[in-house]
């Protein structure tokens, strides 16, 4: 199976900072790499898939890029409605799996 | 627009068999262009992708667990479903279900259900 390691783990900053979220793939997914969001006590929502292409509806705050096999989401400009925890998702091949997710919190 | 439900026990007894349906409304469980998934959550944890079906019944799962798990569709009442066999307290989770489309640039998850507690216990 691909692992997929996401960092760090949670995060904590101010409200109009920039956040950055990677994520390392344990071998080549090529493109095939998506971003969830995840309020707590909420659906996961889908952010970005093909590693830098964002969904309809969702903030053009939110990006997404990719070197080789490391990913990174990145939030230009936090606000309160960030807060959340964020996952990868390789899908490249089954099993699909995930980050292990970072959690995003104001200062 | 096309939405999920999930739907079944909320207790299961531990050895016991998990059943739970994923019923879609506004959309055909027949369409030729997705997958339907499983996917669980423990409580405060991250995300397991469990299986998927297409709707010609091909169907993959995870390793971890595919000698528990099948996942079969029913095109007549439009959903699809999922069985985990001899369940532990581990099992105890949030499951989700979710759907993908066909073409593998397309096979992250872009409509999920609300998702449903199960607890395994005595």
């Amino acid at each position: 199976d691909i692992q997929m390691t996401q960092s760090p783990s949670s995060l904590s900053a101010s409200v109009g900072d920039r956040v950055t979220i990677t994520c390392r793939a344990s071998q080549d997914i090529r493109y095939y790499l998506a971003w969830y969001q995840q309020k707590p006590g909420k659906v996961p929502k889908l952010l970005i898939y093909a590693a830098s292409t964002l969904q309809s509806g969702v903030p053009s705050r939110f990006s997404g890029s990719a070197s080789g096999t490391d990913f990174t989401l990145t939030i230009s400009s936090l606000q309160p409605e960030d807060v959340a925890t964020y996952y990868c998702q390789n899908y490249n091949s089954a099993p699909f799996t995930f980050g292990g997710g970072t959690k995003v919190e104001i200062k | 627009q096309v939405q999920l439900q999930e739907s079944g026990p909320g207790l299961v007894k531990p050895s016991q068999t998990l059943s739970l349906t994923c019923t879609v409304s506004g959309g055909s469980v027949s369409s030729g262009s997705y997958y339907w998934s499983w996917i669980r959550q423990p409580a405060g944890k991250g995300l397991e992708w469990i299986g998927r079906i297409y709707t010609s019944g091909s169907t993959n799962y995870n390793p971890s667990l595919k000698s528990r798990v099948t996942i079969s569709v029913d095109t007549s009442k439009n959903q699809f479903s999922l069985k985990l066999s001899s369940v532990t307290a581990a099992d105890t989770a949030v499951y989700y279900c979710a759907r993908s489309e066909w073409e593998p640039i397309y096979w992250y998850f872009d409509l999920w259900g609300r998702g449903t507690l199960v607890t395994v216990s005595s």
